[in-house]
């Protein structure tokens, strides 16, 4: 089945400055690259996603890109703000089921 | 509206037992799918359904079993409970294909088996 690693599993960065959050995938057949925000207490909520045929896409302040041939997408949260700490999942869809990264707990000092 | 419910929100078990873990949806979702959370893990799915009377295992399925008697709902029952089940469980929805549509997850159910 696919496999997704996502890296760093922590990540501090103070307020106003840019966050980078990297994930890798393995099968090919992944079409569909969502991210998802999770609180602490609560479900995951989509945040952005991608779909295979596209490089970048953005909205505000956070952008993801997508590269097929490397197999690699990172989510980019610029100018950040204390309420954007939180757990950070990547997942791909190869056409059946998700298949998750392990997360990345964003902390933003102020 | 009020999305995908989970209940309960916490459950301690004790080795062996068994029970049921409820989800529902009043969106009208086709897909429903069980995780599970393990700390410092991403989450992985254990059962999924694409409509009533439809499932199919997932990444986890031992020790797990589901049903989709109706649209809006989707238990998940554990049978012989063991510590190794420790986790918390989150449902989650979407109506049809994953990449035009958003995956919404409930609030999740902290399991704890001693």
């Amino acid at each position: 089945g696919e496999n997704v690693e996502q890296h760093p599993s922590t990540l501090s960065v103070q307020e106003g400055d840019s966050a980078v959050i990297k994930c890798t995938y393995s099968d090919s057949a992944s079409n569909y690259f969502p991210w998802y925000k999770q609180e602490l207490g609560k479900g995951p909520q989509l945040i952005i996603d991608i779909r295979s045929n596209v490089g970048e896409k953005k909205d505000q302040r956070i952008a993801v890109t997508l590269n097929k041939t490397a197999k690699h997408f990172s989510l980019h949260i610029t100018e950040t703000q204390p309420e954007d700490s939180a757990v950070y999942f990547c997942a791909a869809y190869p056409g059946n089921q998700f298949y998750f990264g392990t997360g990345t707990s964003l902390t933003v000092i102020p | 509206n009020a999305g995908v419910t989970q209940t309960p929100k916490f459950r301690i078990l004790k080795i062996g037992q068994s029970m049921t873990l409820q989800c529902a949806q009043d969106m009208n979702h086709n897909y429903m799918y069980w995780y599970r959370q393990d700390p410092g893990m991403g989450l992985k799915l254990i059962y999924y359904s694409v409509g009533a009377g439809i499932t199919d295992k997932g990444e986890v399925p031992n020790g797990y079993n589901v049903s989709r008697s109706t649209t809006e709902d989707f238990p998940l029952r554990l049978e012989l409970a063991a510590p190794s089940q420790t986790s918390v469980y989150f449902c989650a929805s979407l109506n049809g294909q994953a990449y035009t549509d958003t995956q919404y997850f409930g609030p999740g159910t902290r399991l704890t088996v001693l």
